[in-house]
């Protein structure tokens, strides 16, 4: 089955700096790819998303990259601020109605 | 737009009993539901999936007749653990995925703490 592993599972950053979080998954007809920040006892909210048709795509100081030859994909944060400190998660989904697997996730600390 | 719901927040319970927990969405229909279990610092597990009017398809190691899921119509879900016991304490969180337009996205709940003493 699907497999997304994700790395590192800490990141310590100081503020205004960048933050790369990097993402691998087994299945090669793996099609959309999201990726959830998820504050301390709150749900994930989607933040960016890329589909298999596309190889890069930014929001503001959010981008992710995808590379489907080698199976990867990552996010960058550029100008860290604290409120970015949370746990991000990234996930693949197989197939249109499929299911999405999630990375095991990264707990991000922006420091002032 | 696109809103989901969990009720309750939080619930405690004794071993042995019975809690539903439900999932709405409150501004869209969604023929899809997920459930999934959360431990702490951990990741999303998906329990099962949702579809509206038909069987949950359970992941593997997950108990069906312990956690009984019916979506009864296109903007509510319900998980039901059945026979609680402590090792069910946990973070239980859906999310659904819009009808029609860019089915792509799921939707989160805020999630439900369960907690069983």
């Amino acid at each position: 089955g699907e497999n997304v592993e994700q790395h590192p599972s800490t990141l310590s950053v100081q503020e205004g700096d960048s933050a790369v979080i990097k993402c691998t998954y087994s299945d090669s007809a793996s099609n959309y790819f999201p990726w959830y920040k998820q504050e301390l006892g709150k749900r994930p909210q989607l933040i960016i998303d890329i589909r298999s048709n596309v190889g890069e795509k930014k929001d503001q100081r959010i981008a992710v990259t995808l590379n489907k030859t080698a199976k990867h994909f990552s996010l960058h944060i550029t100008e860290t601020q604290p409120e970015d400190s949370a746990v991000y998660f990234c996930a693949a989904r197989l197939g249109q109605g499929g299911k999405l697997i999630f990375g095991q996730g990264t707990e991000l600390s922006v420091k002032p | 737009g696109a809103v989901v719901s969990q009720h309750p927040s939080r619930v405690i319970c004794k071993s042995g009993t019975s809690v539903k927990i439900e999932c709405r969405s409150l501004d869209f229909q969604a023929t899809t539901m997920f459930w999934y279990r959360q431990f702490p610092k951990k990741s999303l597990m998906l329990m099962a999936t949702s579809n509206e009017g038909s069987k949950a398809t359970y992941e593997q190691g997950v108990e069906k007749d312990k956690f009984l899921i019916n979506h009864a119509s296109l903007t509510l879900s319900t998980l039901t653990v059945t026979s609680a016991h402590p090792e069910d304490s946990s973070f239980y969180i859906c999310s659904a995925k819009r009808q029609g337009v860019n089915t792509d996205t799921q939707y989160f709940g805020p999630g439900t703490r369960l907690t069983v003493l």
